[in-house]
């Protein structure tokens, strides 16, 4: 149940296309979902969070889409761009973010030019 | 800028040795996180500690203490270590309360031979 399902495993995405990645969870006491984008070589970074108190969050290319009764939420890249190749990390927590997060296992991005 | 030091990028062991892993952060950060990243498996969280001298389990201890004499560093330690303990070693940190975000070291990949 403290599971957290990300899918697919890898994406490949032609430059200028959209990318879409896919979390699902069964712990319905989450209540925050950030995203964490790993660059190679680098540790993750925090990239874009959203409670559950909305259905969508934007900020610049990326959005995450929230659906509340079905325990999914993804992250769409818009006008996906070389530089946006990464791993990509969806996660959850409870009590507003402020327990342990619990990470999928995250999604390989390849944006071809 | 958060900095989360981790002070070695590469480190190579024997079996059987014991292993230490520095983190360091320079936020005066209450929370200190221990994970390690495995293709396919994502980031499995060790260990935890909110406070000095305090620690709690993460998802996978076994094999693994830690220690936190002062707030700002967290050492992860390999009592015997196994090759099953070859790994990327992601060290994070962050303050106290609701979705505040998680700044993770660059790593250390540790080889057990």
């Amino acid at each position: 149940q403290q599971q957290v399902k990300q899918s697919p495993q890898s994406l490949i995405v032609q430059k200028g296309g959209i990318s879409i990645i896919n979390c699902a969870y069964e712990n319905t006491a989450f209540d925050y979902f950030p995203w964490y984008q790993q660059f190679p070589g680098k540790g993750p970074a925090l990239l874009i969070a959203i409670r559950p108190d909305v259905s969508e969050k934007k900020e610049g290319r990326f959005t995450i889409s929230f659906n509340k009764s079905a325990k999914q939420f993804s992250l769409h890249i818009m006008d996906s761009q070389p530089g946006d190749s990464a791993t990509y990390f969806c996660a959850a927590s409870t009590q507003g973010g402020s327990e342990k997060l619990v990470f999928g296992k995250g999604t390989k991005l390849t944006v071809n030019p | 800028d958060v900095k989360v030091t981790q002070s070695s990028r590469y480190l190579v062991k024997r079996t059987g040795e014991k292993v230490f892993l520095e983190c360091v952060q320079d936020m005066d950060h209450e929370n200190m996180f221990w994970y390690r990243q495995d293709p396919g498996l994502g980031l499995r969280l060790i260990y935890f500690s909110y406070d000095v001298k305090m620690k709690e389990k993460g998802d996978i201890p076994e094999g693994y203490s830690v220690s936190r004499e002062k707030k700002e560093r967290f050492s992860l330690i390999l009592e015997s270590a196994s090759t099953n303990q070859t790994s990327m070693y992601l060290c994070a940190s962050n303050t106290g309360g609701e979705a505040q975000p998680q700044h993770f070291g660059d790593g250390t990949r540790l080889s057990i031979l």
